[in-house]
């Protein structure tokens, strides 16, 4: 059973230039969340989607955009790169249970991320 | 908002020596709290998690209880191993929310 995967690995920008980061979920996951996880930091919540559409966003610009499709996986693109933007990316996948609502107990399960560096 | 505080590291230690982690969080209401951990180049993975006021999480001889009177949750086990070497995150969920609020992490460093 595949878990969270996520492409490409690596990559590097410069300022300026947009980036596309992609996830394909845990078998039998419809939700995905993206976090951003600057070095020696905690991950910090971008959004998450569900029935492709963003159910919550956290406190990041507009640059930050995503989109799921029917098969569930997800896209998290940025535009007009800063050197700030350098950070692990991290995608989380859960089902609706473990995701949201009061019932919700949170459980995530992450990739390995996408590691962005802008030059 | 919510909030997590969690002890800075590194934390080193022989193995087989007593751990703890200390955590601490702010939070409306009665949020889920998790601990997560992350081996050197590998993604975050729940280690455990409790979800109401008094419960115990346990995995893998980690232990960790919700105190709400406290608003702690921290980490413990009683023999460190090598491979417990990672960065552990302290995590919560508040009601009604979607996303998880972390600590900044607490690098364990266990020598042998």
């Amino acid at each position: 059973d595949a878990g969270v995967t996520q492409s490409p690995t690596h990559l590097i920008k410069t300022r300026g230039q947009q980036v596309t980061l992609r996830c394909s979920p845990k078998s039998g996951h419809d939700t995905v969340s993206w976090y951003q996880q600057a070095l020696g930091q905690g991950p910090q919540f971008i959004f998450q989607y569900y029935e492709e559409e963003e159910r919550q966003r956290g406190n990041f610009p507009d640059r930050f955009s995503g989109h799921q499709f029917p098969n569930y996986s997800s896209e998290l693109n940025v535009n007009a790169l800063l050197l700030g933007d350098s950070a692990l990316y991290l995608c989380a996948s859960s089902s609706p249970e473990l995701a949201g609502g009061p019932l919700g107990t949170g459980e995530l399960f992450f990739g390995e991320g996408s590691r962005l560096t802008v030059l | 908002g919510n909030s997590v505080t969690q002890m800075e590291g590194p934390v080193t230690l022989s193995e087989e020596a007593f751990l703890t982690i200390n955590c601490t969080y702010t939070a409306t209401g009665y949020p889920s709290l998790f601990w997560y951990v992350q081996y050197p180049g590998e993604g975050l993975q729940l280690l455990l998690k409790a979800t109401k006021a008094d419960d115990k999480g346990s995995n893998k001889g980690f232990e960790a209880t919700y105190r709400k009177e406290t608003t702690s949750f921290h980490l413990e086990k009683g023999s460190v191993q090598v491979s417990d070497s990672a960065v552990y995150f302290c995590a919560l969920k508040g009601t009604g929310f979607q996303k998880l609020v972390f600590g900044t992490g607490t690098r364990l460093l266990v020598s042998p």
